[in-house]
């Protein structure tokens, strides 16, 4: 089954660090572009970053809110992808959810989702 | 680019139409022509799914009662005839540029 499938999420304390995996199933994620989105508990959709394949230089980009804060990596011999994240705030608790992104000429958008992670950040 | 989705909240009866409208303060016509707008649905208790891309193009697997439309900075989801399975949170998001946004959603309940 082709799917996505994010662990690491936890409570951590404000302050703390936590990294996200993001690991493909059923298809190789080396060559697709990898999204992290995150969602407040009944809230709505927010963008974190990006990072693009080995042919792109696995170029990375960021929410200016996450920016320096969050990084994000991967190892294609894996198959997975990585969400560190770092100087947590109580803001930052959320689902985060990992998304393929495909591109097939003009055309884009967020194919697969994974089921997602809780992150909460508390004392 | 700020997304802005209207109405928050759609009570639709099975059967009839329901439409929700995006705007965003940017155009998201791109030079190539396509607009470089999606729209999500995220049922209960599930991850978000692609409904439509590129403002109009329906995704693999969407059911025809979908429908997107609109150019520019205004965007329109149709749903022709509400089914109970539509019910949900709907998402339209600009891809256009970074960072990419959402707009607040559109919560459709079926009554």
């Amino acid at each position: 089954e082709v799917q996505l499938v994010e662990s690491g999420g936890s409570l951590v304390q404000p302050g703390g660090s936590l990294k996200l995996s993001c690991e493909a199933s059923g298809f190789t994620l080396s060559g697709s572009p990898i999204h992290w989105v995150r969602q407040a508990s009944g809230k709505g959709l927010e963008w974190v970053g990006r990072i693009k394949h080995r042919a792109n230089d696995y170029a990375t980009a960021y929410a200016a809110s996450m920016k320096g804060r969050f990084t994000i990596s991967r190892d294609d011999a894996k198959n997975t992808v990585y969400l560190q994240m770092n100087s947590l705030k109580t803001e930052d608790t959320a689902v985060y959810y990992c998304t393929r992104h495909l591109i097939v000429g003009p055309m884009d958008w967020f194919d697969l989702w994974g089921q997602g992670t809780l992150v909460t950040v508390s004392s | 680019i700020v997304m802005t989705q209207s109405p928050l909240s759609l009570p639709v009866t099975p059967g009839e139409p329901a439409s929700i409208s995006c705007r965003s303060t940017q155009s998201l016509l791109h030079t190539n022509g396509y607009n470089y707008l999606n729209w999500y649905l995220q049922k209960p208790g599930q991850s978000p799914q692609v409904l439509i891309y590129l403002g109009s193009n329906r995704a693999s697997g969407v059911p025809d009662r979908f429908s997107g439309s609109g150019s520019g900075t205004d965007f329109t989801l149709k749903i022709r005839r509400v089914e109970a399975e539509d019910a949900g949170v709907y998402f339209c998001m600009q891809a256009l540029q970074l960072p990419l946004t959402f707009g607040g959603g559109t919560k459709v309940e079926i009554k």
